[in-house]
């Protein structure tokens, strides 16, 4: 099956970028999403790609896909306290119809 | 903004007894998905309806797990017996297709066994 590693954690200083990754095994995997998880809550869709596409912005948010590395990353620009969450990569592909998810990456920002 | 429902938000049960949640998907979602999230890791999938059959419950422990959606639209999600290892958060999600559909989360049931 899939594999879909992140770091645990990451710490930011407010208003500077934050960049959070994520590998993958299954060069099949067709779309690629990222997930904000804030304590005691659901998973928020905060942005996706498609696997023919490099790249994808959305407004603070930039996606970069590298297809040959089998990386995944998730940028964000100014980043706020507001962002401090866990943020899950998650994958479909390779037959299955089912997101795999990452651990999560725990993001903590300090003023 | 139309949101997934889940009900109760909380619960503490001990071992050996019976436990349900419940979900209402967004209006007119035909695909609903019930995952367990044990803390510290991503959301593992139990269950997918395709309106209201079985997609797919090959991860679902089916001695102690049971789940429906008789009409299509809502779903119960039940344990019995509840064991110690079965403390997690159970998301509901639903999504208007399967494959690469976005899927919406709800704020999910935080379960206690004790």
């Amino acid at each position: 099956g899939e594999d879909v590693e992140q770091s645990l954690f990451l710490s930011v200083r407010e208003g500077d970028s934050s960049v959070i990754n994520c590998t993958y095994t299954d060069s099949s995997s067709t779309y690629l999403y990222w997930y904000k998880q804030e304590p005691g809550a659901g998973l928020q869709l905060l942005t996706y790609i498609f696997s023919n596409m490099d790249m994808k912005q959305d407004q603070r948010l930039t996606v970069l896909l590298n297809k040959k590395d089998k990386h995944l990353s998730l940028r964000i620009a100014d980043t706020q306290t507001g962002d401090s969450a866990i943020y899950f990569c998650a994958l479909v592909g390779g037959g299955s119809y089912i997101p795999t998810f990452g651990r999560g990456t725990s993001l903590i920002v300090h003023p | 903004e139309a949101e997934v429902a889940q009900s109760p938000r909380y619960k503490i049960t001990e071992k050996s007894q019976a436990v349900a949640f419940w979900c209402d998907p967004i209006s007119g979602h035909a695909t609903l998905y019930w995952y367990r999230q044990i803390l510290g890791q991503g959301p593992e999938l139990l269950v997918q309806f395709q309106d209201e059959s079985v997609v797919d419950d090959s991860q679902l422990p089916k001695d102690r797990f049971s789940a429906e959606r008789l009409k299509g639209v809502d779903s119960t999600l039940k344990i019995q017996p509840a064991e110690l290892g079965d403390s997690a958060m159970y998301l509901c999600a639903s999504s208007s297709g399967t494959g690469g559909y976005e899927q919406y989360f709800g704020p999910g049931t935080r379960l206690t066994v004790t």
